[in-house]
């Protein structure tokens, strides 16, 4: 079983170029998030889905898309890079039922933005 | 929106001390406070959550104790070992129907010395 996968692991990307940061789950969860860490940060919400068709916008959505086609599936997309977009990006997701809420987390892309 | 401040931003203990890691948050809606750990190079881990309806919530070495009028709330961990050293994130959401939502606390960087 494993869990969140995130690719790249890690990526350096000049800037105005663009790229799609890849997350998928084999828990069959319906809730899918897509968060970015700063140094010295807490984790910042960009953009989460409760489920394939349905996306909606979190904390820090500017410069950022995403799409849900599938249940596994919740890709990341970077147009026309920029400096402030270098980050630790980690993918989460997780299927909330009577008190669970918890999120399990991929183990993240670092991306340079150069 | 909902503001969470986490304190102190680095912490170091001798191995068998105690830590204490402080959170307050803004949003009086809050109602689900989650604690995640994040060793390095992985992805943050749910380590212990309580809800606003609990004063307290213990499991083995590590509590977490709430304090709905002031605001605030804190992890405890009791007999620290050299592999509880990580960085450790709190969290505030207003749960149910808002999961994964969470505010993210700056992070606590704790080191044990063995």
């Amino acid at each position: 079983n494993a869990g969140v996968t995130q690719t790249p692991k890690f990526r350096i990307l000049k800037i105005g170029q663009s790229m799609t940061l890849q997350c998928a789950q084999d828990m069959n969860h319906n809730y899918m998030y897509w968060y970015r860490q700063d140094p010295g940060m807490g984790l910042k919400l960009i953009y989460y889905s409760v489920g394939a068709g349905i996306t909606d916008k979190g904390e820090v959505p500017n410069g950022y898309n995403v799409s849900r086609s599938t249940t596994e599936d919740f890709p990341l997309r970077l147009e026309l890079a920029a400096p402030s977009q270098t980050s630790v990006y980690f993918c989460a997701s997780s299927q909330p039922w009577g008190t669970n809420e918890k999120l399990f987390f991929g183990s993240g892309t670092q991306l340079s933005v150069l | 929106g909902e503001n969470v401040e986490q304190h102190p931003s680095t912490l170091s203990v001798q191995e068998g001390d105690s830590a204490v890691i402080k959170c307050t948050y803004s949003d009086s809606a809050s109602n689900y406070f989650p604690w995640y750990k994040q060793e390095l190079g992985k992805g943050p881990q749910l380590i212990i959550d309580i809800r606003s309806n609990v004063g307290e919530k213990k499991d083995q070495r590590i509590a977490v104790t709430l304090n709905k009028t002031a605001k605030h709330f804190s992890l405890h961990i009791t007999e620290t070992q050299p592999e509880d050293s990580a960085v450790y994130f709190c969290a505030a959401s207003r749960g149910s129907g808002n999961t994964g939502k969470l505010i993210f606390g700056q992070g606590t960087t704790l080191q044990v010395k063995p």
